[in-house]
């Protein structure tokens, strides 16, 4: 079936590094959706993507929708403690269905 | 304040008996959906609704039932629980079917023994 992948599964790192989490799906998708959920929270929407090739920024987190529309990526600069959580990624497939497929997510821990 | 409600936030049960979730949203959302989270799985679909009595299979329907017989309300059916249910179960809604942020409920711990 449908799966979306993110690596790593994990990640440490110390305050100031950088961060990046991957998100590979088996499909091409319609659009992808990043969410964080902060330790025993819910899902909090970040931003959505449409386009191929697609780069949007906020602040310190850029986000990419990869040409081919089966990738995508998260990166973080500088991370701060409130950057700890679990980001997910969320896509559509392309084709006649209104269904999500959430990736496994990224818990990212950050080190003071 | 715009939300979407979970009650129970958390419930303890026994195999086989009957069980609803209710989630309600007061955002006018025609989109809601429930999924289910389990370590190293991420959140995995069980079924959406794109409106009114209209509702379909996500990824992991088997072992729950749905209905939306009103827009704001969407609760989620155990008939017959069983300990692979044991999860936390998030209910989210959002505008319209694709292309909208979805809002998520504060999650129901469950377990089944």
């Amino acid at each position: 079936g449908q799966q979306v992948m993110q690596i790593p599964q994990y990640q440490h790192v110390q305050e100031g590094e950088d961060f990046t989490t991957y998100c590979n799906s088996s499909t091409t998708l319609s659009n992808i959706q990043w969410y964080k959920q902060r330790p025993g929270g819910h899902p909090v929407f970040l931003i959505q993507l449409v386009k191929s090739g697609e780069v949007k920024k906020q602040k310190r987190l850029t986000f990419q929708f990869g040409e081919a529309k089966k990738n995508s990526s998260l990166h973080i600069t500088a991370t701060q403690t409130t950057d700890v959580g679990t980001y997910f990624c969320a896509g559509s497939p392309a084709v006649g269905t209104y269904k999500y497929i959430f990736g496994t997510g990224t818990r990212l821990k950050v080190l003071a | 304040e715009a939300q979407v409600t979970q009650n129970p936030r958390y419930l303890i049960t026994v195999t086989g008996k009957k069980l609803t979730v209710t989630c309600s949203q007061n955002m006018n959302h025609e989109y809601m959906s429930w999924y289910r989270q389990d370590p190293g799985l991420g959140l995995r679909q069980i079924y959406y609704s794109m409106n009114v009595e209209v509702t379909d299979k996500g990824d992991v329907p088997e072992g729950y039932k749905v209905s939306r017989k009103e827009k704001r309300n969407f609760p989620l059916i155990l008939e017959s629980p069983s300990p692979n249910q044991t999860s936390l179960y998030f209910c989210a809604s959002s505008l319209s079917g694709l292309g909208n942020e979805q809002f998520f409920g504060p999650g129901t711990r469950l377990t089944v023994l």
